[in-house]
C-alpha cells in the first residue's frame, strides 16, 4: 500500500500521560499535514511542514503539542500531558507541491490515529 | 479568516437518484480552490472534486458535479445515479491560491452525512 499511513490506528491514554503519533507519508511527498477532527465536525488544521521545516502551527497547537519531520519523511505529533479535550482523530495528509510544473491542490490523507483520553 | 458553512448535517437518497449537497463559504480573496471530500466509516477521506474560483465552467467528475456561485458563494455538489457505495461523510473545503512554500491548509465545513437507501 502506498497511501498516507497512520501509526496506531487507535490510543487510549489516562489522562497526564504523554502520546506520540506517526504518520508516514506518500513517498517523494514534500509536503505534510497534521488535521484533528473531533465528533461531528470538520477536520481542523494544526500544522504543516514542506521537507523538513516545520511553516505553519495553527493557535490550536498549544505548547502541550510538538511535531516534527526530522529528515523530510516521516513525521511525528507528540501530545504532552493529555487532557479529555485532547480526544479526537489526527490527520495527516501529504501532498507534492507542483505536479507538471503546475501547483499541486490534492492532498493525500491517512485513515487517521484515534485518540481517546480517559 | 475563511469560513466553510454546510447546512445540512445529514442527507438521504434512493439509490440511482440525484442528490445535491450544500456548501457556502465566505472569503474576501477573489483566487481559491474550493474540495469536495467523501469520508466513509473508518476510512480514508479522498478527494471527490475540485473547482478553481478563476474558472467559471463547473467541473465534473463522472457522476459528480458542483455549482460553482461565485458571486453568492456557494459551492453545491450534486451526485447522479447514486450507489450504495456512495455512503460516506461528505465535506466541502476551501484553500488559499497561494504559491511557493505558503500554507496550503485546508478548511473544512461540518460535513453532511449522506445515506443511500437501496
Amino acid at each position: 500500500d502506498t497511501g498516507v499511513s497512520q501509526d496506531p490506528r487507535h490510543k487510549i491514554t489516562k489522562r497526564g500521560q504523554n502520546v506520540t503519533f506517526r504518520c508516514d507519508p506518500i513517498s517523494e511527498h514534500n509536503r505534510l499535514y497534521w488535521y484533528r477532527q473531533t465528533l461531528g465536525q470538520g477536520p481542523e488544521f494544526l500544522t504543516y511542514f514542506q521537507n523538513e521545516a516545520q511553516l505553519e502551527k495553527s493557535r490550536l497547537l498549544s505548547d502541550r503539542f510538538s511535531a516534527e519531520r526530522p529528515k523530510g519523511s516521516f513525521s511525528t505529533l507528540e501530545i504532552q500531558r493529555t487532557e479529555q479535550g485532547d480526544s479526537a482523530m489526527y490527520l495527516c495528509a501529504s501532498s507534492l507541491s507542483v505536479v507538471a510544473g503546475k501547483p499541486n491542490t490534492e492532498a493525500f490523507f491517512g485513515q487517521g490515529t484515534r485518540l481517546t483520553v480517559v | 479568516a475563511q469560513t466553510v458553512t454546510q447546512s445540512q448535517p445529514e442527507m438521504s437518497v434512493q439509490e440511482a437518484e440525484t442528490v445535491t449537497l450544500s456548501c457556502t463559504y465566505d472569503t474576501s480573496e477573489s483566487d481559491y480552490y474550493l474540495f469536495w471530500y467523501k469520508q466513509p466509516p473508518s476510512r480514508q477521506m479522498i478527494l471527490v472534486i475540485r473547482q478553481e474560483a478563476y474558472k467559471q465552467q463547473n467541473a465534473t467528475e463522472n457522476r459528480f458535479s458542483v455549482n460553482f456561485q461565485k458571486a453568492a458563494k456557494s459551492f453545491s455538489l450534486k451526485i447522479s445515479d447514486s450507489q450504495l457505495g456512495d455512503a460516506a461523510m461528505y465535506f466541502c473545503a476551501y484553500r488559499r491560491f497561494l504559491y511557493g512554500g505558503a500554507t496550503n491548509k485546508l478548511i473544512f465545513g461540518t460535513g453532511t452525512l449522506l445515506a443511500v437507501q437501496p
